[in-house]
């Protein structure tokens, strides 16, 4: 079974705090992805990576950025967190292809005071 | 207009009845087309994918597309309590990009 671990569920932290998302996958999938999920908003796509150390803006890029040295691993950084960026935040992996079946991590849940 | 619309809901069926789920679509570009079932508190997960008009059937599910209307539904027949859950559309751009719908919340009373 395809595996996404998502290094925390829970966190909390201060405005203007770094914060890391750490996300790893274990099929040797190409393709990597981070949302972030909003009551009434749905899903909607921050970042993707198709591969080691590239990586396209989706369609809420501002405010973040992310990291992907290894191919299994994808990270997402909140350079300076802000209260409007409080939100379940879930990493997807997928084979190449541009297919849309995505595996996704069961999320982290930020919370930004 | 978002990309990809759904009605939220909460869509009320009785157990054992049909459930009809509808997204619409704004990009012409879009060729497929995804349902992920998302139980409350989980991650989302792929129920069933369509690429051409028509129906798709699987199970107790069928999926239908209709490019020319920009139009998806999911149908769940003999719906059962377990079904309960939100029901996420989403469409694949041509970019590669997976693009969700907000999801309908879906409640199948015993």
């Amino acid at each position: 079974d395809v595996k996404v671990t998502q290094s925390s569920r829970y966190l909390v932290k201060r405005t203007g705090e770094k914060v890391f998302l750490e996300c790893v996958q274990d099929m040797d999938h190409e393709n990597m992805f981070w949302y972030r999920q909003d009551p009434g908003l749905g899903l909607r796509l921050i970042y993707f990576s198709y591969d080691v150390k590239m990586k396209e803006k989706g369609d809420i890029p501002e405010g973040y950025s992310v990291s992907r040295e290894k191919k299994e691993r994808f990270s997402l950084i909140l350079e300076s967190a802000s209260t409007n960026q409080t939100s379940m935040y879930l990493c997807a992996s997928s084979y190449p292809g541009g297919s849309g079946e995505l595996f996704f991590g069961e999320g982290s849940r930020l919370t930004v005071l | 207009q978002k990309e990809v619309e759904q009605n939220s809901g909460p869509l009320s069926v009785p157990e054992g009845a049909i459930a009809s789920l509808n997204c619409t679509y704004s990009d012409r570009g879009s060729q497929s087309f995804f349902w992920y079932r998302q139980y409350s508190g989980k991650s989302p997960e792929l129920i069933m994918s369509i690429y051409s008009n028509g129906d798709k059937e699987d199970g107790r599910f069928t999926a239908q597309l209709n490019k020319a209307s920009q139009y998806v539904s999911l149908l769940i027949r003999d719906s059962q309590p377990s079904d309960s859950a939100t029901y996420l559309c989403a469409a694949l751009r041509n970019t590669g990009k997976l693009i969700f719908g907000q999801g309908t919340t879906l409640q199948v009373k015993p």
